[in-house]
């Protein structure tokens, strides 16, 4: 399995512009999750979808993002406008059903700068 | 607000030498895992411990679990160089399959 596939790997953009980030999860995963990573905030849980279906996004820090997991084989995480207080490593992870432990495979993460 | 916080938030030692990790988290939990994260990579699961468990072994790591302080401790034994990375740990709260990080230890191995 080529594990958890995240694209762009780094994306440059200016403020005001429509930022779109690609994850494909490992096959068969039922749970997948969105983090953002920064120096300052850490690792914070922006949305986790099951079955394809938004459960929790109250992570979700503004209208401007939003998330869409279509079939279980691709999700998207929109920002838009983007602003420069979004840059940060964005993190997909997925994970099967297991019972009471979740265990998590991440994304190699996607980078955004907003100038 | 961060669930597990790590202590300490850097370590620096040298190859061979052991090194321990703490995390202390607020509220109950079902279970704890500790990942690391290499720099510029995602993170990668380590160790899970159920809260029924006190101890788990998995090669040179040594995860303990102490559900009435509400704390939880990675040891690295005979550290070497690739161990050099940043390590989290994060709880699973009740019923939800969200899963909360610390800011994570960073752990420098000189060789």
């Amino acid at each position: 399995d080529a594990g958890v596939i995240q694209s762009p790997r780094h994306e440059v953009t200016e403020m005001g512009q429509e930022v779109t980030l690609r994850c494909k999860p490992i096959s068969g995963h039922d749970y997948l999750f969105w983090y953002r990573q920064t120096m300052m905030r850490g690792l914070e849980l922006l949305i986790y979808f099951n079955n394809n279906v938004p459960i929790d996004d109250s992570g979700m820090p503004e209208d401007r993002f939003s998330a869409k997991m279509p079939n279980a084989s691709f999700s998207t995480l929109k920002i838009q406008p983007s602003e420069p207080r979004d840059s940060a490593v964005y993190f997909c992870a997925s994970s099967p059903r297991v019972s009471g432990a979740n265990v998590l495979t991440f994304g190699a993460g996607s980078r955004l700068t907003v100038l | 607000s961060q669930q597990g916080e790590e202590d300490p938030q850097a370590l620096s030692i040298q190859e061979g030498e052991n090194a321990t990790m703490n995390c202390s988290y607020k509220t109950s939990i079902n279970n704890l895992q500790w990942y690391r994260q290499n720099s510029g990579r995602g993170l990668v699961h380590l160790i899970l411990i159920r809260s029924n468990e006190r101890e788990k072994h998995s090669g040179r790591l040594r995860v303990t679990l102490d559900t009435s302080k509400k704390s939880s401790s990675l040891l690295i034994t005979a550290s070497r160089a690739a161990d050099t990375a940043s390590y989290f740990c994060a709880t699973k709260i009740g019923g939800s399959e969200k899963l909360v990080f610390g800011k994570g230890t960073k752990l420098t191995v000189n060789p």
